[in-house]
């Protein structure tokens, strides 16, 4: 059973560039959420997408945005790379936008995203 | 302010000692989840524990065990008999009921370094 799945791994890009970053979640989930790592922190919430529509929605700019596909896989974009979107990208997926009774929310490995 | 912090930027421990990793928190909403995160250096984020803000007793999940003190608004992680496995980044996560879904607010994290 395939847990979540990210890519790609690792990648180097531009200021000014636009990434596309992917995901794809443990089988049985369908809902995808996003955070953002910076090193040495923790991570932060970016948004959630839960039947194909982002349902909610961290403290980022409208240079981060995704998709959410009808298989249930998500992409995460960004435009108009700044140095300071060099950082590990998070998914994580759940049954459902997941309530409070349980910790049932599964991440991926990340991708290191290094902007230049 | 700080919704999350966790005090201690770097742990040792001998290895088949317990230890335990600080974290309190700060919310307004009656009710809550509190979650804790490792992340060895693959960069996953692996589910340890989770505990409800209603629950009645502390969560245990084998060798990890919270010590809830929701007057102080704490949530320590114990980790008994320590492992050289254990060594990786541990981090405190909330979820408040006001920002349900898959929104999780992390602390900044402790390394923790299991000795031989």
């Amino acid at each position: 059973d395939a847990g979540v799945t990210q890519s790609p791994t690792h990648l180097i890009k531009t200021r000014g560039q636009q990434v596309t970053l992917r995901c794809s979640p443990k089988s049985g989930h369908d809902t995808v959420s996003w955070y953002q790592q910076a090193l040495g922190q923790g991570p932060q919430f970016i948004f959630q997408y839960y039947e194909e529509e982002e349902r909610q929605r961290g403290n980022f700019p409208d240079r981060f945005s995704g998709h959410q596909f009808p298989n249930y896989s998500s992409e995460l974009n960004v435009n108009a790379l700044l140095l300071g979107d060099s950082a590990l990208y998070l998914c994580a997926s759940s049954f459902g936008p997941v309530g409070l009774n349980t910790g049932e929310l599964f991440f991926g490995e990340g991708s290191r995203l290094t902007v230049l | 302010a700080q919704k999350i912090t966790q005090t201690q930027p770097g742990m040792f421990v001998q290895e088949k000692e317990a230890v335990t990793l600080d974290c309190t928190y700060d919310t307004s909403d009656p009710s809550y989840g509190l979650f804790w995160y490792k992340q060895p250096s693959s960069g996953e984020m692996i589910f340890l524990i989770y505990q409800g803000s209603y629950d009645q007793q502390n969560a245990t999940e084998g060798r990890y065990s919270l010590n809830f003190q929701k007057a102080r608004k704490s949530a320590n992680l114990v980790i008994s008999a320590s492992q050289l496995g254990d060594s990786a980044m541990y981090f405190c996560a909330m979820r408040e009921a006001n920002n349900a879904g898959n929104m999780l607010t992390f602390g900044g994290g402790t390394r923790l370094m299991v000795k031989p």
